[in-house]
């Protein structure tokens, strides 16, 4: 079957400190792997994807590199800010016609000013 | 150009009490997902409709639980005779017809 897992949470950084959060996957198929945000007591928003190997997906600073070799789809971001505080999810879909995502457990940041 | 529209956002029942969690995808949208998510874990697929249709329900609980997706009007998520355990953020998601979800805010539901 399908999985993803995630660094555990919660990471807490300072302000402009780099941020890593690793995830791997399993899938039978070939997905496409997402980055979700969910901001307290909110939905999730997609933060970035990317649906190919070495495709780099990108948004508001933040980047994940689709990488098949090692089956990992870590999201990093070169300097956080306060507004970065949130629960973020990898997650995967193979295009078959379940179309139903797989998430990860999620991952919690806290920045700190 | 509306979101996904959840409603109500925040639901209290009692045990033995029915639920029923109400999603209008975005305009357009003709697939809708159902996902669940229980306290400081992911989300869990539960179930996959297009109108009048379920295409997928292999996530749904085999007893209490039931979804639609009518012509008209909303997809419905009902939960019969709620437990403690039902507890959790439900979440909707719609699209069109293949790529390029869309989250809802969720709706919470407290058993007491």
């Amino acid at each position: 079957g399908n999985s993803v897992t995630q660094m555990e949470g919660p990471v807490t950084l300072s302000e402009e400190a780099f941020l890593t959060i690793n995830c791997t996957y399993t899938a039978t198929g070939y997905p496409s792997l997402f980055w979700y945000v969910q901001y307290p007591g909110e939905g999730l928003q997609l933060l970035l994807k990317a649906t190919k190997a070495d495709d780099k997906g990108s948004n508001k600073g933040f980047e994940a590199t689709y990488r098949k070799e090692t089956t990992s789809f870590h999201l990093e971001k070169g300097s956080v800010q306060v507004s970065d505080s949130a629960v973020y999810f990898c997650a995967l879909i193979v295009d078959t016609g379940r179309r139903a995502l797989t998430f990860g457990s999620g991952t919690r940041l806290q920045v700190q000013p | 150009n509306a979101g996904v529209m959840q409603n109500p956002r925040h639901l209290v029942r009692r045990r033995g009490q029915e639920a029923r969690l109400r999603c209008s995808p975005m305009k357009g949208h003709s697939h809708v997902y159902w996902y669940r998510q229980l306290p400081e874990e992911g989300l869990k697929f539960m179930v996959y409709l297009q109108k009048e249709n379920i295409i997928d329900e292999s996530g749904m609980p085999k007893e209490r639980f039931s979804a639609e997706f009518p012509k008209e009007g909303p997809s419905i998520l009902r939960i019969q005779q709620v437990v403690r355990g039902d507890s959790a953020a439900y979440f909707c998601a719609s699209s069109p017809k293949k790529e390029g979800y869309t989250f809802g805010s969720g709706t919470r539901l407290t058993v007491v």
